[in-house]
């Protein structure tokens, strides 16, 4: 199957800093990446599609400016968390469709913890 | 857009019984219904899809019905295993293709006993 991969898969840091998180996908290509994010012992929320060579689309109530979304190459997708602060942190998952396999199928990657301090 | 409502938050069952949980979606030009399996501190992984243009689907101990007409589906394990304790999430998405967005439900978490 399809394998998508994230890193890091955790991480700390200062309030104020800024985070980067890559979203990778290892054996096929991927035109559009999406990102959640999960509060413990909750749900995926959708934050935005990221859209290879173009500008990510975010979903009501997601800062743009906060959750910066570069799409570069069809197997790479990052997102930085600016200016973080101890609320962002957070537990964020990436994931992919194959658009040779077309079956539907949703891959995600293993998660990045985030704790802000 | 796309709400998926999903009951009940938490399920314990004895070991060797069935377990059932049971979403609602809102959006009748949903036609993609995954069902995913999340472990502690992992991404969730598919275990089971189905299309709407089939009522029901199943895999070894686990199926998936969907009733279009009364936007609800469920996912019925059955013979559960303590290796079946996780979080489980319904989805539904508008298509399948690499830019269909997925909206999950809220999760429901089974635990086994033995």
């Amino acid at each position: 199957g399809a394998v998508v991969s994230q890193h890091p898969s955790w991480v700390i840091c200062k309030s104020g800093t800024s985070v980067k998180i890559e979203c990778r996908s290892l054996d096929f290509q991927a035109t559009t990446m999406f990102w959640y994010r999960q509060f413990p012992k909750q749900s995926l929320m959708l934050m935005a599609t990221s859209n290879e060579g173009s500008k990510a689309t975010y979903e009501q109530g997601v800062e743009k400016d906060k959750f910066l979304i570069n799409h570069a190459s069809l197997t790479l997708s990052t997102l930085t968390v600016t200016s973080a602060h101890p609320e962002d942190s957070s537990f964020y998952i990436c994931s992919a469709r194959s658009r040779a396999l077309n079956t539907g199928e949703l891959f995600f990657g293993e998660g990045s913890r985030l704790t802000v301090l | 857009g796309e709400n998926v409502e999903q009951h009940p938050s938490t399920l314990s069952v004895q070991e060797g019984d069935s377990a059932v949980i049971k979403c609602t979606y809102s959006d009748s030009a949903s036609n993609y219904f995954p069902w995913y399996k999340q472990e502690l501190g992992k991404g969730p992984q598919l275990i089971i899809d189905i299309r709407s243009n089939v009522g029901e689907k199943k895999d070894q101990r686990i199926a998936v019905t969907l009733n279009k007409t009364a936007k609800h589906f469920s996912l019925h394990i059955t013979e559960t295993q303590p290796e079946d304790s996780a979080v489980y999430f319904c989805a539904a998405s508008k298509g399948y293709s690499s830019a269909s967005k997925i909206i999950f439900g809220s999760g429901t978490r089974l635990s086994i006993r033995p």
